[in-house]
């Protein structure tokens, strides 16, 4: 069965201290990779696509690697403004046409 | 360019009543897909339009249907309605059926009493 897993669930950071989101994947051939962030009270906005491992994108303050089994989402001296949950999502075999969403982890950066 | 829309944004219903949500499309994309996301979870497959037709489904029951026009706008139909079909209801569009991103509307936030 098809599963993706965030950890941790929430994350607390002082401004400017780094961290690590993951997000662990068993997916029946893994197509994509993806990456939204969501805040309060709105739809998921898009932030990464990637589609095999060794695989590495870079947007302002965070960045995103893929291996055969999981997702990191990096983020660099992170601002309270990258305070959201953000979410990873993987493009199967299973299901061609849907994205399999995991729960999220609920970053919060402090000032 | 607009982004995608839904209405309403808010909704109260009660058991066993029936509901529709609708959804416009970003300009230019012809595919959509319906996601529910309860609360602190992530967003699950409903189903996918392309074209008018329904490309893919996720693990819900028929009373969950759906249609989409000509001008790509849907809408998302649930019938029957039980106290566990309170969530926010997502719409998002794409270019085309599968591996390219989403774009999200804001949602439609469904509580059934």
């Amino acid at each position: 069965e098809d599963q993706v897993t965030q950890s941790p669930e929430a994350l607390r950071l002082q401004e400017g201290e780094s961290s690590s989101l993951n997000c662990s994947y068993t997916v029946s051939g893994l197509r994509g990779l993806f990456w939204y962030r969501q805040d309060p009270g709105k739809g998921p906005e898009f932030l990464f696509t990637l589609y095999s491992a060794g695989e590495e994108k870079e947007k302002e303050r965070l960045k995103a690697t893929l291996t055969k089994k999981e997702s990191f989402l990096h983020i660099t001296a992170p601002k309270p403004e990258d305070s959201a949950t953000y979410l990873c999502a993987a493009w199967g075999q299973t299901g061609a046409n849907n994205l399999f969403f995991g729960t999220g982890t609920r970053l919060t950066v402090i000032p | 360019e607009t982004g995608v829309t839904q209405s309403p944004t808010h909704l109260i219903k009660t058991r066993g009543q029936q509901v529709t949500l609708r959804c416009s499309s970003q300009s230019g994309h012809n595919t959509v897909s319906w996601y529910q996301q309860a609360l602190g979870q992530g967003p699950q497959f409903i189903f996918q339009y392309y074209r008018e037709e329904e490309n893919g489904r996720g693990n819900f029951p028929p009373r969950f249907s759906g249609l989409q026009f000509p001008n790509y706008s849907s809408e998302l139909n649930v019938n029957a309605l039980e106290l566990d079909d309170s969530a926010l209801y997502l719409c998002a569009s794409s270019l085309a059926t599968g591996g390219e991103k989403l774009f999200f509307g804001s949602g439609t936030q469904l509580s059934v009493l």
